[in-house]
């Protein structure tokens, strides 16, 4: 079993849908909690840090469920520019991140 | 441009060959990392360093590949006897060390291609 694991997709959406990700992790000792973002052939870039209570950045909201062990992106109101790759990122300890292997978006007009 | 830096952007090698990637990471960042990345994959991690100090390195690793940062600043990444699995993006990255809230910033990534 991997130890961040991610629906890979593809999602195709609409221009103005909301649309949810979510990815599990399998080491409860896990401490802190990333979205990035990877357009095509390019690397990849934050998006957002998860915290144990929410947070919200525009158009995006990341939720962390400790118990569970599962984070989610919200993104409402997509837009064409938000299709991309969508990478979960676990810190187990300071210095080495662990990568899901991404879950793909598309919007479409 | 004061991001993360990698050079090259493409190698193409013969198997057999070595290759040495470098990467130059944010000035006032003290942590390095490389990873490596496969399509439709997420990175790998491979190694990191704190200042010239590597700190860890990935079990998966083989003995083939050998990362260094003297003084701290540039890193190399060096693949000795290249093999047609060794082909992907790799991918170095730094951050300011701010403990388990590491934020990474990404170069544009070397493409190896090995025939």
């Amino acid at each position: 079993r991997k130890e961040v694991e991610q629906d890979p997709g593809p999602f195709n959406v609409p221009e103005g849908a909301t649309v949810a990700f979510n990815c599990t992790y399998s080491n409860s000792a896990s401490q802190s909690f990333f979205w990035y973002r990877q357009d095509c052939r390019k690397e990849p870039k934050l998006l957002m840090s998860v915290y144990s209570s929410g947070n919200e950045d525009g158009r995006f909201t990341a939720q962390l469920n400790r118990a569970s062990q599962y984070i989610s992106l919200l993104i409402r109101d997509s837009k064409l520019s938000d299709s991309a790759t969508y990478l979960c990122v676990v810190n187990i300890d300071a210095g080495k991140s662990t990568f899901g292997d991404g879950t793909t978006l598309t919007v479409k007009p | 441009d004061t991001g993360v830096s990698q050079d090259p952007r493409h190698k193409i090698t013969k198997r057999g060959q070595n290759v040495t990637f470098r990467c130059d990471p944010i000035s006032e960042h003290n942590r390095l990392y490389w990873y490596r990345q496969t399509l439709g994959q997420g990175p790998e991690f491979l190694t990191y360093f704190q200042n010239e100090a590597q700190l860890e390195k990935s079990r998966l690793l083989s003995d083939r590949f050998s990362a260094e940062r003297p003084k701290g600043s540039f890193s190399t990444l060096e693949i000795q006897r290249t093999e047609q699995g060794d082909s992907a993006m790799y991918l170095c990255a730094s951050s300011y060390g701010q403990g388990e809230y590491e934020k990474l910033f990404f170069g544009s990534g070397t493409q190896l291609s090995v025939l």
